[in-house]
């Protein structure tokens, strides 16, 4: 049983690039939320979808936006990057967007230069 | 805006010991839940406590959750160096809401 995966595992970009980050849900899990976790912080909620719509959105900027596939799969999608984006990328899955708990994938650490 | 505090923000101890973390907030969370987190890796589930009052153990783990359901504890009997990692809460306001994380304590165990 496959749980949370996330691609790439690391990345490196120069400010105001784009950057695509992906994210498949464990197994029968169908809602995909995702986190950013600076280095020495907990992890900030950024945006939730379920069938195929972003239900949730964080205090997050508009560079920031999300699309989530027929098969559940999502990505996060950030224009015009920050130094202040470096951070480590967290997706996490849940059973429907009301589950008590979620499952994260092991992140995606993104580096602006 | 729902806030969670987390103390200690660091803990070091040595192996054997038995130690406490707490995770507070002033708002009434749905369900709570902890995690550990090694660098450079996403958290682990470790529990997740929706009743209030509920005490749920893993292995040397303890779990309390208080009867207001505004705040948390973790108990670790006799710690060892594995547990060694970041120890993260999060609550729900409702059942659909996001979750909220408190900046988590470092735990470090020395052999």
């Amino acid at each position: 049983d496959a749980g949370v995966t996330q691609s790439p595992t690391h990345l490196i970009k120069t400010r105001g690039q784009q950057v695509t980050l992906r994210c498949s849900p464990k197994s029968g899990h169908d809602t995909v939320s995702w986190y950013q976790q600076a280095l020495g912080q907990g992890p900030q909620f950024i945006f939730q979808y379920y069938e195929e719509e972003e239900r949730q959105r964080g205090n997050f900027p508009d560079r920031f936006s999300g699309h989530q596939f027929p098969n559940y799969s999502s990505e996060l999608n950030v224009n015009a990057l920050l130094l202040g984006d470096s951070a480590l990328y967290l997706c996490a899955s849940s059973l429907g967007p009301r589950a008590a708990e979620a499952f994260f994938g092991q992140g995606t650490r993104l580096t602006v230069v | 805006t729902q806030l969670l505090e987390q103390s200690p923000q660091f803990l070091s101890i040595q192996e054997g010991e038995n130690l406490t973390v707490y995770c507070n907030s002033s708002s009434v969370f749905s369900s709570l839940q902890w995690y550990r987190q090694e660098p450079g890796e996403g958290p682990v589930l470790l529990v997740t406590v929706v009743t209030g009052g509920e005490v749920k153990k893993l292995k040397r783990l303890t779990f309390q959750f208080g009867d207001a359901r505004k705040d948390s504890s973790l108990h670790i009997t006799a710690a060892q160096p594995g547990d060694t990692g970041l120890y993260l809460c999060a609550g729900a306001a409702d059942y659909g809401q996001n979750f909220v994380f408190g900046p988590g304590t470092r735990l470090s165990v020395l052999p």
